[in-house]
Formats: C-alpha cells, sequence, structure tokens
C-alpha cells in the first residue's frame, strides 16, 4: 500500500481564519513533506519532517505552521493567509536513511485551498 | 543539487513509444535520476528512478547516458491515460526534491 491521504480536498477560507491541513501514511514512512503548487508551477518544498522532528523550512512564512504528532501524520495549521496563497497543498512520505535509492517519495492527492 | 531542463510540451500517438527526454549535464556522482508524472490536479506519481543503469519497471524504461548527463523516459506504449506533466528530478540530498518546469505530454488519438 503506498497511499498517502489528505483531508480536506477542498478548502475555502477567509483571511482572518485559523485552519488545519491534514495528511496520514500507514507506510511506516519516517520522513514527511509537505509542498506548495501553485496552478501551472511545479511543487515547491516548504516543509520536511524527519523521525517527527522539523529538519527542513525553506524560508516559509509563519502564518504556515507545520506540525508531526506521531509518525503517521502531519499537520499543516493555517493563519492569517493572503490570497496569494491559494494553491494545491501536497503532502509526501519516504523511509529516510535507506541504501542509496530507498527514498522515493509518495505524495497525496492534495488539498486545494482558496483564500478569500 | 543539479538542475534538470526539460522540453515544455511533446505530443505522441496513442500506442506509439513516448520518448522523453532530459538533460541535467552538472549532475554529480551520487545523484539519482527520478521521474514523477502529474495527472491534472493530482499528486505526483512516481514512475521510475536510476542512478547510472538502465531501469524498467512495469511502468516504463529509464535510459542514462554513459557521461550521466542526460537521459530518456520512454513509455513504450503511450496511452490517452498517459497525458500529464512528467517531472525529471536530480536528487543528491533525498530530503530534497526540487521539480524543474516538467514536459506536459499530449497522447493524442
Amino acid at each position: 500500500d503506498t497511499e498517502v491521504t489528505q483531508t480536506p480536498k477542498h478548502l475555502v477560507m477567509g483571511m482572518t481564519n485559523k485552519k488545519s491541513l491534514k495528511c496520514e501514511q500507514h507506510m511506516g514512512h519516517r520522513a514527511m513533506y509537505w509542498y506548495k503548487q501553485k496552478a501551472k508551477k511545479p511543487p515547491e518544498l516548504m516543509f520536511v519532517y524527519s523521525y517527527e522532528k522539523l529538519s527542513i523550512n525553506e524560508s516559509v512564512p509563519s502564518r504556515f505552521s507545520p506540525e508531526c504528532p506521531n509518525s503517521s501524520l502531519l499537520n499543516l495549521h493555517l493563519h492569517a493567509l493572503q490570497p496569494e496563497d491559494s494553491a494545491l497543498y501536497l503532502c509526501a512520505s519516504s523511509q529516510p536513511g535507506g541504501a542509496g535509492d530507498q527514498e522515493t517519495q509518495y505524495f497525496g492527492p492534495g488539498t486545494r485551498l482558496l483564500v478569500l | 543539487d543539479a538542475k534538470t531542463t526539460q522540453p515544455t510540451s511533446m505530443d505522441c500517438a496513442e500506442g506509439r513509444a513516448a520518448n522523453l527526454p532530459c538533460n541535467h549535464s552538472t549532475i554529480s556522482g551520487n545523484e539519482y535520476v527520478y521521474w514523477y508524472r502529474q495527472i491534472h490536479s493530482q499528486g505526483p506519481q512516481y514512475i521510475i528512478h536510476g542512478l547510472k543503469n538502465n531501469e524498467t519497471n512495469e511502468m516504463a524504461s529509464l535510459i542514462i547516458t554513459e557521461d550521466r548527463k542526460s537521459s530518456t523516459l520512454i513509455l513504450p506504449h503511450a496511452t490517452l491515460r498517459d497525458t500529464a506533466v512528467y517531472y525529471c528530478i536530480s536528487v543528491y540530498n533525498f530530503n530534497k526534491f526540487y521539480f524543474g518546469s516538467g514536459t506536459k505530454l499530449n497522447v493524442k488519438p
């Protein structure tokens, strides 16, 4: 099973709202990722968690707050977003520390976010 | 991580082989080449990866040149469902995937 699930599928929020995106995987992977994808652009890495610790933050604004409560779950808390933050938010997971080429990332279907 | 360059778009007739090129001329010896595809508004789907040798799986074949400066993804019998954006990524640090612009493959009946 190589499934990564994301909820909700769609989200509309105002600029003063607080919302959260959720990602879950049951493949035993210990690395999880958040990517942002604007329309007609490639995905851009935002955050990486490795063994439940934040290992990479690609200079993402503080209005995006990631959380990894356990090895299967990854959340992205959203607060005071701007309309330009509207995008597809993708979660991925992989098994870190593998021998050479064992770190294929598996992606979820994404959450399409619209900020009004 | 090395930068990859791909053609913006390609057409392929249904049932024919689709050959998608990727240039990664600055790739280092430890960097793998990964291929993903993204069908409209879905998450990227893993296809195949390799380091030096050619690779084949149930989805595709990956041909890497001897100098490793370029590679070609081959879909042997393209179908309409293979219409997607195909991304070639060179990966050194496995935590960091940097997607290039990708190639939009249009499979036509």
